[in-house]
């Protein structure tokens, strides 16, 4: 079993629309968990960190199930800007404090 | 908003020659860490930095790898000997803590192409 296993996609949705990722991860020790976005050939920027009790950061509404070992992201009103790669990461996989584990990432296109 | 800065952004080299990438990390942050993403692949961690020591590294780190702060700012990744499959992008990161829930920042990264 992969250790952070996504959808790659790609998701193709018009612009307002709602959509939802999904991740799962294999190690239950796992410590904390994030959404990272990635635009073609450039870095992974931070989305926002998840929680237990879910979270939101604007139109983003994040989601962990510790139980299920698996990590959901809601984009609602979706807008062209948008479009890039929602990488699902974990931190502590292995029982560091400090590696970073990422997924292959899922695709997204916002069309007009 | 402070972020981590790499040098140079493209790199090209012969194999065997000797390279290194270097990073800048935002001011105030005490772990630093090395990334890589071979093109089409996902990211894969290589290595992380506090208080002047590996604390951890992972099996593509290998003998030819190796980290340096060599001053209050920079830090630095050398390869001492590319092969071909050392193409790839290296994303250096920073954190202020432990990852925990404050997540790492990355640098734009430095495309290095070995040829």
């Amino acid at each position: 079993r992969k250790e952070v296993e996504q959808d790659p996609g790609p998701f193709n949705v018009p612009e307002g629309a709602t959509v939802a990722f999904n991740c799962t991860y294999s190690n239950s020790a796992s410590q904390s968990f994030f959404w990272y976005r990635q635009d073609c050939r450039k870095e992974p920027k931070l989305l926002m960190s998840v929680y237990s009790s879910g979270n939101e950061d604007g139109r983003f509404t994040a989601q962990l199930n510790r139980a299920s070992q698996y990590i959901s992201l809601l984009i609602r009103d979706s807008k062209l800007s948008d479009s890039a790669t929602y990488l699902c990461v974990v931190n502590g996989i292995t029982g560091g404090g400090n590696k970073l584990t990422f997924g292959t990432g899922t695709q997204l296109k916002v069309e007009l | 908003e402070p972020e981590v800065t790499q040098t140079p952004s493209h790199q090209v080299t012969q194999m065997g020659q000797e390279v290194i990438l270097r990073c800048v990390p935002i001011s105030n942050h005490l772990y630093f860490y090395w990334y890589r993403q071979i093109l089409g692949q996902k990211v894969e961690f290589l290595v992380s930095f506090y208080n002047n020591e590996i604390s951890e590294k992972s099996e593509i780190f290998d003998d030819q790898f190796s980290v340096e702060r060599p001053d209050g700012s920079n830090f630095t990744l050398k390869i001492r000997s590319t092969k071909l499959e050392d193409s790839a992008m290296y994303f250096c990161a920073s954190s202020a803590g432990t990852s925990g829930t404050q997540g790492q920042y990355f640098g734009p990264g430095t495309r290095l192409t070995v040829l």
